[in-house]
């Protein structure tokens, strides 16, 4: 059973910091590979998306990797502001089509310091 | 574009109620569909999955059922609210191959 696991659980920065946010996961058989954002009572939101044969995605001050044969990933937040302040969650699936189920991780909660 | 709605935002209903959630998919066809739960304290669950109007697969034992009625329409039900099926209840759709998953707003429910 695939499990993942965030750390840290929380993390508070001051503004301007760079940060790493780390996940793993047991089962290295793995599709793909998402990190989401969700801000307190709403929905999740997808930020980057690797595939099992990609090893980085970047979007804008986010940059995230993959080492599959480890099972681990990490996002990168360059240059933090308040508004990252967020819970950030990764999640993998092992298959596609009909078989594409996300297994979650617990989150890591950041909060950015103005 | 696509969107999904899902509704309500809040509910609160008492032990032994029903309960009927529901939740629209616009702009795309053949999605696969998914409710998740997510309880004080623990990550998501996956609770039921759907590639297919009446194709409904169950993640976990429980006292909660899905159906897909058309295309688009994902529904969770129960005939009897528990105390433990309190949570936040989200509804998530991907294309049908498996890519990002968008998530709609969620619906905070308690049962008392």
């Amino acid at each position: 059973k695939q499990e993942v696991t965030q750390i840290p659980a929380a993390l508070s920065v001051p503004e301007g910091e760079n940060l790493v946010l780390n996940c793993s996961f047991t089962d290295s058989a793995i599709y793909n590979l998402q990190w989401f954002r969700q801000d307190p009572g709403k929905g999740l939101t997808s930020l980057l998306l690797i595939q099992s044969s990609q090893r980085e995605q970047t979007s804008g001050r986010l940059n995230a990797s993959l080492d599959k044969s480890s099972g681990r990933s990490t996002l990168y937040i360059a240059a933090s502001q308040p508004g990252d302040s967020a819970t950030y969650l990764c999640a993998v699936s092992r298959g596609g089509g009909s078989n594409y189920k996300l297994t979650f991780g617990k989150g890591t909660l950041l909060t950015v310091n103005p | 574009s696509q969107t999904i709605h899902q509704w309500p935002a809040t509910l609160v209903q008492p032990v032994g109620s029903p309960l009927s959630l529901e939740c629209t998919v616009e702009g795309t066809s053949n999605p696969n569909l998914y409710w998740y739960r997510q309880a004080a304290g623990r990550g998501l669950q996956l609770l039921f999955y759907s590639v297919g109007i009446g194709q409904i697969s169950s993640e976990v034992p429980q006292n909660l059922s899905a159906s897909r009625p058309q295309d688009r329409q994902f529904i969770l039900s129960s005939k009897k609210l528990l105390l433990s099926d309190s949570g936040f209840y989200l509804c998530a759709w991907s294309i049908g191959t498996g890519g990002k998953l968008f998530f709609g707003s969620g619906t905070q429910l308690s049962v008392l």
